[in-house]
């Protein structure tokens, strides 16, 4: 167990519907990321929060939107949803702030399965 | 551009035989991160090591072992006397300065150890 929690465990909703992603860092880490793994586009990363505050974008939709609430939790938007978005969304956390600074520790992921 | 290559899909093994896993990638940075991650059956990703571009000492833990070769642009991740516990799917990915460290994943390598 990693410590990195994530709700819901699996989601399935239809094409156009908008959905939220929690997700809850270990005790202490003050970075959350979040990567989308698909059959087609392999594993992404999508954006990462340290504090409350963006700090990396990768292959982030606009249709998407993360945030970082003061308690350190950190949802993931996905609205307008396609087909396509239909993957593994893996939050992960860390307790420094780079990208490449420190190991980290990834929740169990929530399958998203779009109608 | 960032690219990492994997290119064995699956590599089938037995109990006790020692397994090379692939990764070349291609940068043009000089300052720059190989990552390997690992995906068991149950499917949260666990990091196993960061390497950077100017450490090209080659690491071992346990029966993990890593080489990495500028020369070839390669990042070996080999496992001595397997395990069926080491059946998993394998990433490399690679973070480059003038990418802002956003890592870009291989498609990974699926390991099946029998017993």
């Amino acid at each position: 167990d990693s410590g990195v929690t994530q709700t819901p465990k699996h989601l399935i909703t239809a094409t156009g519907q908008r959905v939220t992603l929690r997700c809850s860092p270990r005790s202490g880490d003050l970075s959350v990321y979040w990567y989308q793994q698909s059959l087609d586009q392999g594993l992404q990363f999508l954006i990462h929060y340290y504090n409350g505050e963006e700090r990396a974008k990768g292959n982030i939709l606009e249709r998407f939107s993360a945030q970082q609430f003061p308690d350190l939790h950190s949802e993931l938007n996905l609205s307008s949803l396609e087909l396509g978005d239909s993957a593994l969304y893996f939050c992960a956390s860390s307790l420094k702030g780079g990208l490449i600074s420190g190991e980290q520790f990834f929740g169990p992921g929530t399958r998203l399965t779009v109608l | 551009a960032q690219k990492v290559t994997q290119a064995q899909t699956e590599i089938s093994v037995v109990e006790k035989e020692d397994v090379t896993l692939d990764c070349v990638y291609e940068t043009r940075d000089t300052t720059y991160y190989l990552f390997w991650y690992k995906q068991p059956p149950s499917g949260e990703l666990v990091f196993l090591i960061r390497r950077n571009s100017f450490d090209e000492q080659n690491e071992i833990s346990g029966r993990y072992s890593w080489n990495f070769q500028k020369s070839t642009s390669s990042f070996n991740f080999t496992i001595t006397a397997s395990q069926v516990v080491d059946s998993a799917v394998y990433f490399c990915a690679l973070s480059e300065a003038g990418g802002s460290y956003i890592p870009t994943f291989g498609r990974g390598t699926s390991l099946i150890v029998h017993p």
